[in-house]
């Protein structure tokens, strides 16, 4: 089955411990995306990758690294978290830079 | 920055009754404009999406529409049923050169029976 599966699906950790959620997808996709929603936001784009070893900040990178080592896995690291990074995080792959994207199940993160 | 903006924030109608819900993009560079559907629980789901050469686009029950002079585009739901209630995400996308992807803030359809 095509699918973007992420992890944890649920975190509740403390300021400053470092974490890290997961993103794979099985579709060959070359575009993946990271995503947090929040209330009355909408979803805010944190950071992309258009290619291996190939990424470019969204809207909302303040916090946040990424890597791209392999095409299907794209984690989204918090290496200090703090409580405004509290959010629903979402990850997205697509075949190309104006299609449909994926979406994973979402992340669930409080930062206490 | 570049922004979406989307309304209304809350839409409630009648099962049967039309939905139509409207977003204005401020990046004249956007060249593509997805709808997403997001359920209770779950990520979002593409439902229609059109393209910056393209005027109006239809499947079935859904329509979006485009006017780049105006940067609009909107979402017309027709014969509306219980199970379109949900949220529901315009955003505009400038692909070339890069993945940027801006959402507006989203729609809460609530579709009564």
């Amino acid at each position: 089955e095509a699918q973007v599966t992420q992890n944890p699906r649920y975190l509740i950790t403390v300021t400053g411990k470092k974490l890290t959620v997961t993103c794979s997808q099985n579709m060959n996709h070359e575009y993946m995306s990271w995503y947090r929603q929040d209330p009355g936001l909408g979803l805010r784009q944190i950071y992309y990758s258009m290619n291996v070893e190939v990424t470019d900040k969204g809207d909302v990178p303040e916090g946040y690294k990424v890597s791209r080592k392999e095409k299907r896995n794209f984690p989204l690291i918090l290496e200090s978290p703090s409580p405004n990074q509290t959010s629903l995080y979402f990850c997205a792959s697509s075949q190309t830079s104006e299609g449909e994207q994926f979406f994973g199940p979402g992340t669930r993160l409080t930062v206490l | 920055g570049e922004n979406v903006e989307q309304h209304p924030s809350t839409l409630s109608v009648q099962e049967g009754d039309s939905a139509v819900i409207k977003c204005t993009y401020s990046d004249s560079a956007s060249n593509y404009f997805p709808w997403y559907k997001q359920e209770l629980g779950k990520g979002p789901q593409l439902i229609i999406d059109i393209r910056s050469n393209v005027g109006e686009k239809k499947d079935q029950r859904i329509a979006v529409t485009l006017n780049k002079t105006a940067k609009h585009f909107s979402l017309h739901i027709t014969e509306t049923q219980p199970e379109d209630s949900a949220v529901y995400f315009c955003a505009a996308s400038t692909g070339t050169g890069g993945f940027k992807t801006i959402f507006g803030a989203g729609t809460r359809l609530f579709v009564k029976a």
